[in-house]
């Protein structure tokens, strides 16, 4: 298996314009997380899925981001529109129900700045 | 919301050193998670521990888990340049929680 696949590695966009990340998860895998990662905060986990259904989008910053799953492999995190305090990296992750023991399996991440 | 406080937030070492780093919470875990992330990757999963005062070894390093299941620490004996990396601690809540908190980590710089 390839792991879990991240595009675009890096991103730099200018501040107001719409940015969306891409992510295909671990196949089987019925869990898909999005963090997002800074020095001041570490990881933060911003939406959860469960079966591309999603669960706990408490950590989704404000409106400006969504994050959808139209089907196992793939979903996406849209930030509309950006801003410069949204530079980070975004991290997704997937996992089984035995994620408590098996952990996340993460991506390498999109580094975003936004200028 | 359950926070998992990590000590010291940064270390620099000499290669052969012995260190042992630091994950704490007031509150209880089901299980604790170790991850160790290099520049431009993802973190990656050490060890998970599952049972209060649980010690787990991966050749050079030990994972203990507290016994009332609040805190853990991981000792690296002899660290090398190859153990230079972001240490994260992840704990899960409960039985039946698929979601991890994750520690801010530890930054350590192993110097040849």
């Amino acid at each position: 298996d390839a792991g879990v696949i991240q595009s675009p590695r890096h991103e730099v966009t200018e501040m107001g314009q719409e940015v969306t990340l891409r992510c295909k998860p671990i196949s089987g895998h019925d869990y898909l997380f999005w963090y997002r990662q800074t020095m001041m905060r570490g990881l933060e986990l911003l939406i959860y899925f469960n079966n591309n259904v999603p669960i706990d989008d408490s950590g989704m910053p404000e409106d400006r981001f969504s994050a959808k799953m139209p089907n196992a492999s793939f979903s996406t995190l849209k930030i509309q529109p950006s801003e410069p305090r949204d530079s980070a990296v975004y991290f997704c992750a997937s996992s089984t129900r035995a994620a408590t023991y098996y952990g996340y399996t993460f991506g390498s991440g999109t580094r975003l700045t936004v200028v | 919301t359950q926070l998992l406080e990590q000590s010291p937030q940064f270390l620099s070492i000499q290669e052969g050193e012995n260190l042992t780093v630091y994950c704490n919470s007031s509150s209880v875990f089901s299980s604790l998670q170790w991850y160790r992330q290099e520049p431009g990757e993802g973190p990656v999963l050490l060890v998970t521990v599952v049972t209060g005062g649980e010690v787990k070894k991966l050749k050079r390093l030990t994972f203990q888990f507290g016994d009332a299941r609040k805190d853990s620490s991981l000792h690296i004996t002899a660290a090398q340049p190859g153990d230079t990396g972001l240490y994260l601690c992840a704990g899960v809540a409960g039985a039946g929680s698929y979601q991890l908190t994750f520690g801010k980590g530890t930054k350590l710089s192993v110097i040849p």
